[in-house]
């Protein structure tokens, strides 16, 4: 496989659940990345980890958890979610955290979330 | 103010029309910008970075006017596969903070 994978790709859970969405790359890539893409809005970042640290989180509410095992795999793990959180979650990729800044990002196909 | 502006569209042009987009960004400290292209229900990919001194690839061309403040795309001889979205994305340089427009809505007719 190559470039940035994402699964599920598509995801209903009720607002008691607790899901996680999982996302690799095979790029050799250091830098990984949470967006939200909402309908009509602009994308909304989420998290940043370069080399499994994190360096920011945009004011996310704690309902959403992210996790990076290791450079090449990064979790956001989901629970008691809100209606208005139903959206497209994109993970992404950069050689480091100063390339996008270069290169622009990698984005994985996304997950369509929908809370119920 | 949002940090990136676009005009949504919807632009509907026929094949072979050249169409133009314009992107405004509030911070002047901006360094980096992009062209993102969205295909329905599908992950932005990167159509171009945009230069200081203008850019072309193929049939499209990239340019940055700082003084007013926008970066624009231009594309020649429109394709029925052009039809998406397309996004433009600024970085201060300064952060891992990237700023998407709301996307621009392209539909070529044949």
């Amino acid at each position: 496989e190559t470039g940035v994978t994402q699964t599920p790709r598509h995801l209903v859970m009720g607002m008691t659940n607790k899901k996680s969405l999982k996302c690799e790359q095979h790029l050799g890539h250091n830098a990984m990345y949470w967006y939200k893409q909402s309908a009509k809005k602009p994308l909304e970042l989420m998290f940043v980890y370069s080399l499994e640290e994190r360096v920011e989180n945009n004011s996310v509410p704690s309902r959403f958890s992210p996790e990076c095992p290791n450079s090449s795999h990064l979790f956001l793990h989901l629970h008691t979610l809100q209606p208005e959180d139903s959206a497209l979650y994109l993970c992404a990729s950069s050689p480091g955290t100063g390339e996008p800044q270069i290169y622009g990002y990698t984005f994985g196909s996304g997950t369509r979330l929908t809370v119920v | 103010r949002k940090e990136v502006e676009q005009d949504p569209g919807p632009f509907n042009v026929p094949e072979g029309a050249t169409v133009a987009f314009n992107c405004t960004y509030s911070n002047s400290a901006s360094q980096s910008f992009f062209w993102y292209r969205q295909d329905c229900r599908k992950e932005p990919k990167l159509l171009m970075s945009v230069y200081s001194s203008g850019n072309e690839d193929g049939r499209f061309t990239a340019q940055l006017n700082r003084a007013s403040q926008y970066i624009s795309l231009l594309i020649r001889d429109s394709k029925l596969s052009d039809s998406a979205t397309y996004l433009c994305v600024v970085n201060t340089n300064t952060g891992n903070q990237f700023y998407f427009g709301t996307g621009t809505s392209l539909t070529v007719i044949p």
